[in-house]
């Protein structure tokens, strides 16, 4: 079962440009994480944010989270080329096992 | 240094034939998790172990197997009931409530 949908399904910008990615899940949760994986290779976690926290910020990144809307946010500030990925959030359901659940991601191209 | 290692990266497999896909992590961490991805798709859940001994079905168990004898290794075995098995496999692991860690991959394909 899907948790989290991200939006949009596909984003294509400029470098130096901002990227927002947007997610909305479906239960309570404890988390909700945001992750990134270039093509054919792993997943990278980038940010934790818990559901009693709304905004956390790292480096170039940063998370908003809304609880009473169940959405989050990712942007991406001054983008770069090496910044093209595709972006997942993933949650874990409150009172749940910590199972993280993923959306179907958005794919990010940033063009130089 | 530690981490989460999937091995082979690239794996065929024949018609009716049972492959088994290692994942091994060194991070200490209790909870190990299998996903299966699809192109352009998201991660869905096949099989979670929270503890030694122990595992549960995910969304999609069904021609897949898992064992969890160690803490450290939770293999993968694609049975030859799966019947559309191609795809790129995803092991990762973590701790309660904490970020997970992500092996590389294994890209599975059936000849």
């Amino acid at each position: 079962s899907q948790q989290g949908e991200e939006d949009p399904q596909a984003l294509s910008i400029q470098e130096g440009e901002n990227a927002t990615m947007n997610c909305s899940y479906k239960t309570s949760i404890n988390n909700l994480q945001w992750y990134r994986q270039n093509s054919g290779r792993g997943l990278v976690h980038l940010i934790l944010i818990r559901s009693n926290e709304r905004e956390k910020h790292s480096g170039r990144l940063r998370v908003t989270l809304d609880t009473s809307k169940k959405s989050s946010s990712l942007l991406i500030t001054a983008s770069r080329a090496a910044d093209t990925a595709s972006y997942f959030c993933a949650t874990d359901a409150a009172g749940g096992s910590y199972i993280p659940t993923f959306g179907r991601g958005t794919s990010l191209i940033v063009h130089p | 240094d530690g981490g989460i290692t999937q091995s082979p990266k690239y794996l065929f497999r024949k018609e009716g034939q049972n492959v088994t896909l290692s994942c091994e992590q060194n991070l200490n961490h209790d909870a190990m998790y299998w996903y299966r991805q699809d192109p352009g798709q998201g991660l869905r859940l096949i099989y979670y172990s929270q503890i030694v001994n122990d595992f549960q079905k995910g969304d999609i168990a069904e021609g897949y197997s898992v064992s969890r004898e160690k803490k450290e290794s939770f293999p993968l075995t694609v049975t030859s009931a799966q019947k559309n098995p191609t795809a790129f496999y995803l092991c990762a692991s973590n701790r309660e409530d904490t970020e997970a860690f992500f092996g590389q991959g294994t890209r599975l394909t059936v000849v």
